[in-house]
């Protein structure tokens, strides 16, 4: 049984330019959240997608937008990189339906390493 | 603004010790209650989840849940080196079906357990 697979695994790109990150849930999996964590900090969450659509936001500018796709599988997109998008980004993602047994208990895969220079 | 806060670490204890790792919360509203263990340029792994006031167990781990005073905390029998890493606490609130499930965390409690 696959877990939450991310890619790429490292990243370096410069101030400016525009990346994608992309996720694939865990099997039986269909909501998507993407966390941002800079170092020495807890998770902060970006936004998380249900159905195709977005669902949830966390205090993140519109530079920082997404997708889900029919598979349930997500990309992450930030454009106009700054120095301070640097950090771990990290997918987690979840079985929303039934709700009664989820629990809201999410796996996270192991995380692109985005750095900005 | 959902706020969650650990105990200032890091925490450091000896092989054999318990481990005590605590956290306050700010919602009322908050219903569901994790623990996550990270090492060190790894992702987080979820180890322990609670719901109801009271203890739950599982193995060497214990979480404690008090909703009236919001607090959850986490103890660690036994201490292993290999228990040294971040240990991240984190609340979700699920209102009415109507949240995703958005996880709050706090910034994390580092423990070094010390042979």
């Amino acid at each position: 049984d696959a877990g939450v697979t991310q890619s790429p695994t490292h990243l370096i790109k410069t101030r400016g330019q525009q990346v994608t990150l992309r996720c694939s849930p865990k099997s039986g999996h269909d909501t998507v959240s993407w966390y941002q964590q800079a170092l020495g900090q807890g998770p902060q969450f970006i936004f998380q997608y249900y159905e195709e659509e977005e669902r949830q936001r966390g205090n993140f500018p519109d530079r920082f937008s997404g997708h889900q796709f029919p598979n349930y599988s997500s990309e992450l997109n930030v454009n106009v990189l700054l120095l301070g998008d640097s950090a771990l980004y990290l997918c987690a993602s979840r079985r929303l339906r039934p709700q009664l047994l989820a629990k809201n208990i999410q796996y996270f895969g192991a995380g692109t390493r985005l750095s900005v220079l | 603004q959902k706020e969650v806060e650990q105990n200032s670490g890091p925490l450091s204890v000896p092989e054999g010790a318990i481990a005590s790792l605590n956290c306050t919360y700010s919602d009322r509203g908050s219903q569901s209650f994790f623990w996550y263990r990270q090492y060190s340029g790894k992702s987080p792994e979820l180890i322990m989840f609670i719901y109801s006031n009271g203890d739950k167990e599982d193995g060497r781990f214990t979480a404690q849940l008090n909703k009236a005073s919001q607090y959850v905390s986490l103890l660690i029998r036994d201490s292993q080196p290999s228990d040294s890493a971040t240990y991240l606490c984190a609340e979700s609130t699920n209102a009415g079906g109507t949240s995703y499930g958005k996880l709050t965390f706090g910034q994390g409690t580092i423990l070094t357990v010390h042979p």
